[in-house]
């Protein structure tokens, strides 16, 4: 357990729905990422979050796709009008900087859109 | 292109052997280096990490090994036990961005 949590671990929706998933970091981490992951590939970068300030997203993340950190702890990923090609594995990890800004993951939120 | 990717997508050894796994990078202002552990149903666990200024770096039972000339990085783990059994990713951040690129990972399966 790196104490990063999320939730749900598990969602299925669908085509259409919207999610919303959320992640709660090490208390004291300011950056905060998500990340996408399909079987058998490495995960890969979607957004990334300093403090409460979004600071970089990926091209992966298309319109329907949004993310928030209000208060620069916790932060929600919200996927509208979701598609059967967004059925992945969401990570979300934490780092500190000054610290080597090591990210550590949560275990994950696997959606499935039917 | 920025992409990292690995010599072999699966790596079987013996229990109580030493396994080696392979990364190549592509990108050569890469600084920093990062192998994970990711076992079924888990996020990734960090085990190593190294900056470019290194050649080397232990952990336990764990050495990673970085070739800038050849841009080559790899990760060797003593003593293999079937725990080690998971998929292991190489990943590499570049300076000025906050984005970690991780390779499509190897499997290793340790055969008790």
């Amino acid at each position: 357990d790196t104490g990063v949590s999320q939730n749900p671990r598990h969602k299925i929706t669908k085509r259409g729905q919207n999610v919303t998933f959320r992640c709660d970091p090490i208390s004291e981490h300011n950056r905060l990422y998500w990340y996408r992951q399909t079987l058998g590939q490495g995960p890969e970068f979607l957004t990334y979050f300093q403090n409460e300030a979004q600071l970089e997203k990926s091209r992966l993340l298309s319109d329907r796709f949004s993310a928030e950190r209000p208060k620069g702890s916790f932060s929600t990923l919200e996927i509208q009008r979701t598609e059967q090609g967004d059925s992945a594995m969401y990570l979300c990890a934490s780092s500190l900087v000054g610290q080597g800004d090591t990210q550590y993951f949560g275990p994950g939120t696997r959606l499935t859109v039917l | 292109g920025e992409s990292v990717g690995l010599h072999l997508p699966t790596l079987s050894v013996q229990e109580g052997d030493n396994s080696i796994i392979n990364c190549a990078y592509s990108n050569s202002a890469s600084d920093y280096f990062i192998w994970y552990k990711q076992e079924s149903g888990k996020g990734p666990q960090f085990i190593i990490d190294i900056r470019s200024n290194m050649d080397k770096r232990q952990g336990q039972r764990v050495t990673v090994l970085l070739n800038k000339t050849v841009k080559h990085l790899s990760l060797q783990i003593a003593a293999t036990q079937p725990g080690d059994s998971a998929v292991y990713f190489c990943a590499e951040n570049i300076p000025g961005g906050f984005k970690t690129i991780f390779g499509a990972g190897t499997r290793l399966f340790v055969k008790a």
